[in-house]
């Protein structure tokens, strides 16, 4: 079946601008994961969702980060007044469940996002 | 607070060659780890899932370990090919659906 997908796989937009991000992810998992995968860093976790809501949001970095989800599926990823620090790869992941310890994450490809 | 590392930061070797790449984390208390291997400019694909109560998995040439105890894991890979390369990142759940991950460990296979 289908994986999970993101678009835009590219984003150039100007400091300052907001952007969106969206994620499919495999029909039929109630998880879903944002993260963040800087130059130089390793992954970063964001923020989870369980069906449309989200029990963890600890690792938005600041309020310009907020991300919803809709009908237990696609997800929208929204960076307000984007600045050059927020230049990464926002990796979507999906999961059967986020409640269970069987907790296999399958990732899209990614959109790499550039402020200049 | 949960740290991953990885070492060796990256790896170069000749074709055929077994390898192992390392992995550690600071908190046993984890729920599963996971390794993935990562393409330039892909996602990240899942290689091996290790609940926390298994000591290891099997996938064709891949074995992966976990001894919790000592907070790590490594991923044996088996007569490497050109096609492992790759970065490969371990990623550790401390509950049931967070991930940690480790840096990376950037490999090359050379022909």
């Amino acid at each position: 079946g289908a994986g999970v997908s993101q678009s835009p796989s590219n984003k150039v937009t100007e400091k300052g601008k907001d952007v969106e991000l969206r994620c499919d992810p495999i029909s039929g998992h109630t998880a879903l994961y944002w993260y963040r995968q800087s130059l130089g860093q390793g992954l970063e976790f964001l923020i989870y969702f369980q069906g449309n809501s989200a029990p963890d949001k600890s690792g938005l970095p600041s309020d310009r980060f907020s991300a919803e989800r809709t009908g237990g599926s696609v997800s929208t990823l929204t960076i307000q007044r984007t600045q050059q620090e927020d230049s990464a790869v926002y990796l979507c992941a999906s999961s059967l469940t986020g409640t269970s310890f069987l907790n296999e994450q399958f990732f899209g490809p990614g959109t790499r996002l550039t402020v200049l | 607070k949960q740290e991953v590392t990885q070492i060796p930061a990256a790896l170069s070797v000749p074709e055929g060659e077994n390898l192992v790449l390392n992995c550690s984390f600071t908190d046993s208390a984890i729920y599963n780890l996971q390794w993935f291997r990562q393409d330039p400019g892909k996602g990240l694909t899942s290689l091996l899932l290790i609940q926390s109560s298994q000591r290891e998995q099997t996938s064709g040439r891949l074995n992966a370990s976990l001894d919790k105890s000592s907070g790590r894991s490594t991923l044996y890979i088996a007569a490497s090919q050109p096609g492992d390369s790759a970065t490969y990142l371990c990623a550790v759940s401390p509950g049931t659906y967070k991930y940690i991950f480790g840096t990376g460990t950037r490999l090359k296979v050379l022909a």
